[in-house]
């Protein structure tokens, strides 16, 4: 199994600057990676996928990049809406993965 | 618009079982793969099962291989999942998810239906 580790847990951030959170994979997932968005009380939002790619109306203020074990997502100019937890997961291979997740709060 | 609604969840005691539904409509649901993902009260997200297109290929966790039964019928638009053998840690939110076509994450997630199982 390919276990996902994201880093840090949490990120307190101020609104108007950036962050980056990062996923790592204890062996290569390939470009084979994405990005989730959630909420509280609400259902994960893909973000990104193939590590680099935005999903459909994902503003281009999300970046991903990485591939093999190291991957990242960067947020620009972070506004309220984006305070949230992010997962990455691999789709590389079976069973699909989930990093634990990075809380992004508003410093 | 592309929409995934689950029901079924409730209240199970251990050892028993339940039959969670996806509701699938906006889109031709026969051409797509579909997953369920859990997720416990304050927990991460873990992947539970996938199912493909016409349901001949069928993966799970190993947590839940043996004890879940992921299934679909393409002309009612719907996913289902039996769970038999509960215990407290299949508690969660259960929710199903939709593959996006040639790249294998999931595009479309339901609001998900909570699973607590409890005597």
């Amino acid at each position: 199994e390919t276990v996902m580790t994201q880093s840090p847990d949490t990120l307190s951030v101020s609104p108007g600057e950036g962050a980056t959170l990062s996923c790592r994979a204890s062996q290569s997932v390939s470009s084979k990676l994405a990005w989730y968005q959630q909420k509280p009380g609400q259902a994960p939002r893909l973000l990104i996928y193939s590590a680099s790619t935005r999903a459909t109306g994902i503003p281009a203020r999300f970046g991903g990049g990485g591939s093999g074990t190291e991957f990242t997502l960067t947020i620009s100019s972070l506004q309220s809406a984006d305070f949230a937890v992010y997962y990455c997961q691999q789709y590389n291979d079976w069973p699909y993965t989930f990093g634990q997740g990075t809380k992004l709060e508003i410093k | 618009e592309v929409q995934l609604v689950e029901s079924g969840g409730g209240l199970v005691q251990p050892g028993g079982s339940r039959r969670l539904f996806c509701a699938a409509s906006g889109f031709t649901f026969s051409n797509y793969e579909m997953h369920w993902v859990r997720q416990a009260p304050g927990k991460g997200l873990e992947w539970v099962s996938y199912i493909s297109s016409s349901g001949s290929t069928i993966y799970y966790a190993d947590s839940v291989k043996g004890r879940f039964t992921t299934s679909r019928d393409n002309g009612e638009n719907s996913l289902y999942l039996q769970m038999n053998t509960v215990s407290g840690e299949d508690t969660a939110v259960y929710y199903c998810a939709r593959v996006l076509r040639y790249f294998d994450c999931l595009d479309y997630w339901g609001q998900g239906t909570l699973v607590t199982v409890s005597s």
